[in-house]
């Protein structure tokens, strides 16, 4: 099992530009993560997803959309980047207990 | 709302005992996690802790207490590849789903 994993792993936009970073887990966990990981300020969730077709907001939704159109894959979207959306970004999923399990991450710098 | 507190920095010596504190204001407490992030890595699942008490797993133990809503690590027995930044998190109900709210993290320093 390859667990979590994410595409890419390093992405450099301008100001403006859109991308979308993807997050795969092959475990069939019912619930995805997105969080951000910046210098000083720890994990922040960002959005999240109970189950296939769902989403919802966590702590710092603005600026970012996600999807979950399949239950193995979790889309988390830039529509128009800004620098201050630079930082580490990670996928997580969880199963049916409390433990989540973290992908390699993406990071991203926006110019 | 959420608030952990850990320490930013510790240094320990190679093959001595390390503590690392976590002190928590939550609402809607399930239990709280210790993970481990290695630079550039993703964070790794250490241990967790619902119950009042101490979990040990190897070199490293994990302490809870709810009511004083405090958490502490404890590594034993230092290695050099413990140099890593630790992350207490507490999970909580959200909208649908439980949720972690971590720490900014503590980051340990190993030397010989």
């Amino acid at each position: 099992n390859a667990g979590v994993t994410q595409t890419p792993k390093f992405r450099v936009l301008k100001t403006g530009q859109s991308m979308t970073l993807l997050c795969a887990q092959d475990m069939n966990h019912e619930y995805m993560y997105w969080y951000r990981q910046d210098p000083g300020m720890g994990l922040r969730l960002i959005h999240y997803s109970v189950g296939e077709g769902t989403t919802a907001k966590g702590e710092v939704p603005d600026g970012y959309n996600v999807s979950r159109l399949k239950k193995q894959n979790f889309l988390l979207g830039l529509e128009s980047a800004a620098p201050s959306q630079t930082s580490v970004y990670f996928c997580a999923s969880r199963g049916q207990g409390y433990e989540q399990y973290f992908g390699p991450g993406t990071r991203l710098t926006v110019t | 709302g959420q608030n952990i507190d850990q320490p930013t920095e510790m240094t320990a010596t190679e093959g001595a005992i390390v503590q690392i504190n976590c002190t928590y204001q939550t609402s809607g407490f399930n239990g709280l996690f210790w993970y481990q992030q290695h630079a550039g890595e993703a964070p790794t699942f250490l241990s967790y802790n619902v119950l009042d008490g101490l979990e040990e797993k190897g070199r490293f133990s994990s302490f809870l207490s709810r009511s004083k809503g405090y958490s502490y690590l404890l590594l034993k027995e230092l290695q050099m590849k413990d140099s890593a930044s630790y992350l207490c998190a507490v999970a909580y109900l959200g909208a649908g789903s439980y949720q972690l709210t971590f720490g900014k993290g503590t980051k340990l320093s190993v030397i010989p």
